[in-house]
Formats: structure tokens, sequence, C-alpha cells
């Protein structure tokens, strides 16, 4: 399963919104994850089943979507939100598959 | 949450065998909750999953690697290992070790990675 990421780079300044989007080449259900991956840090969960934040994940980081049309949103951004947003599809395990990535630029 | 820490050589030949470990702290690889696996990302490109494993001893790659991949756990040290056959260039890659919920195949935690170059 492709998963295609848009757009490739977002900038934007602190407190706007961040809009990621993520589309599959099929159905997934809701068998999808987010994640942030910042330079030189280990890559972080944000969302998982499409629209759970994972523990510790603040509440302006939203997932929506269903079948294969997903969305990542960042409400108000802040300084460190800047990174590489990847999606993660788990419904064809398992051949888990990632897509390209989103660099979110403040 | 665990913490996980990959180690390995950091240069490799073509043609040779890449091992690496994954040292957990803060959990045991022998929860039945988890599978323990690895991801890479390849210069200027994203993330592949390469596989996982169970405690069980359940193993489940990636088809496109399966012929060249081991993944094994040694429960005494707490640690699980990569190893990947036949490398060429195409295998050189940040290399990051994960932990997977079982039956939920997101990677819920994440070693910061290392970096494996395969060049003679």
């Amino acid at each position: 399963i492709v998963l295609t990421q848009s757009p490739a780079t977002l900038s934007l300044s602190p407190g706007e919104r961040a809009t990621l989007s993520c589309r599959a080449s099929q159905s997934i259900h809701t068998d999808l994850a987010w994640y942030q991956h910042r330079p030189g840090r280990a890559p972080r969960l944000l969302i998982f089943d499409a629209s759970n934040r994972a523990a510790g994940i603040p509440a302006r980081f939203s997932g929506g979507g269903s079948g294969a049309d997903f969305t990542l949103t960042i409400t108000s951004l802040e300084p460190e939100d800047f990174g590489v947003y990847y999606c993660q599809q788990y419904s064809d395990w398992p051949s888990l598959t990632f897509g390209g990535g989103t660099k979110v630029e403040i | 949450q665990p913490q996980l820490q990959e180690s390995g050589p950091g240069l490799v030949k073509p043609s040779e065998t890449l091992s690496l470990t994954c040292t957990v702290s803060g959990g045991s690889i022998t929860i039945r909750s988890f599978y323990w696996g690895w991801v890479r990302q390849s210069p200027g490109k994203g993330l592949e999953w390469i596989g996982a494993r169970h405690y069980s001893g359940s193993t489940y790659y990636n088809p496109s690697l399966r012929s060249r991949v081991t993944i094994s756990a040694d429960t005494s040290k707490n640690h699980f290992s990569l190893t990947l056959t036949s490398l060429t260039a195409a295998d050189t890659a940040v290399y990051f070790c994960a932990r997977l919920p079982y039956y939920h195949y997101y990677v819920d935690v994440w070693g910061r990675g290392t970096t494996v170059t395969v060049s003679s």
C-alpha cells in the first residue's frame, strides 16, 4: 500500500494552523499512525488508529479521516513543532509502509 | 516507557553482513504485549519497515528484504538484534529499533537510530 503525503514542505509561523495530508492507494480503514521526527531525535508517535492521540501528546495535535484519506492538524504551531511528519499504515501487516513525509518549517 | 539504544558498526563493506543490536532499558523484551523490530531511513528517502519479532519467537519481515533479514533476541541481555546479509550501497541508512504493541502495528517507542554506511 502506497502512502502519499502532501505538501512536501509547509512553511508557517508560530500560532498558525498546519494541515497535513496522507492518502493511501487503497482503503486502510483507520489503521494509520502519525509520527514527528526532529533532527537527532528518535521519532515520536503522535496519533494512532487515525485519530487517537498517543500518551503525552498535546491537544493541539489531532488526526482525522478514514478509508484512504487522512489529515493531521496542528492548531497554533509552537516552535518545537518543526520537523518531518510521517504517516504509516498497518492495515497490510506485515507489509507496513510509510509516507514520504511532510517537512514543517517554522 | 522503556528506552531503546541501537549499537553496531558504522561502516561495513559491500557483500558483507550487518549486525546491529538494540538494548532495551526500563522494560523487558519478554513482555508478550509487544513486538520488537527495526525501521530504516536511507539518505534523502523516507522510512522503510524491516521487520519485527515477538517474544514467542514469531517473526515478520518486509517481503522485499525477507531473504536477507533475521531478527533475533537475547532475553538474558534484554536486547534484540538485526542481521542483514549481502549488503549493497542501497543498504546505507539510519537504522532505528522500535517497539510495536501486539496486534497494533504502529511504533510506540523508537530508538534514536544508528548510521550505517556500506562502502569499500
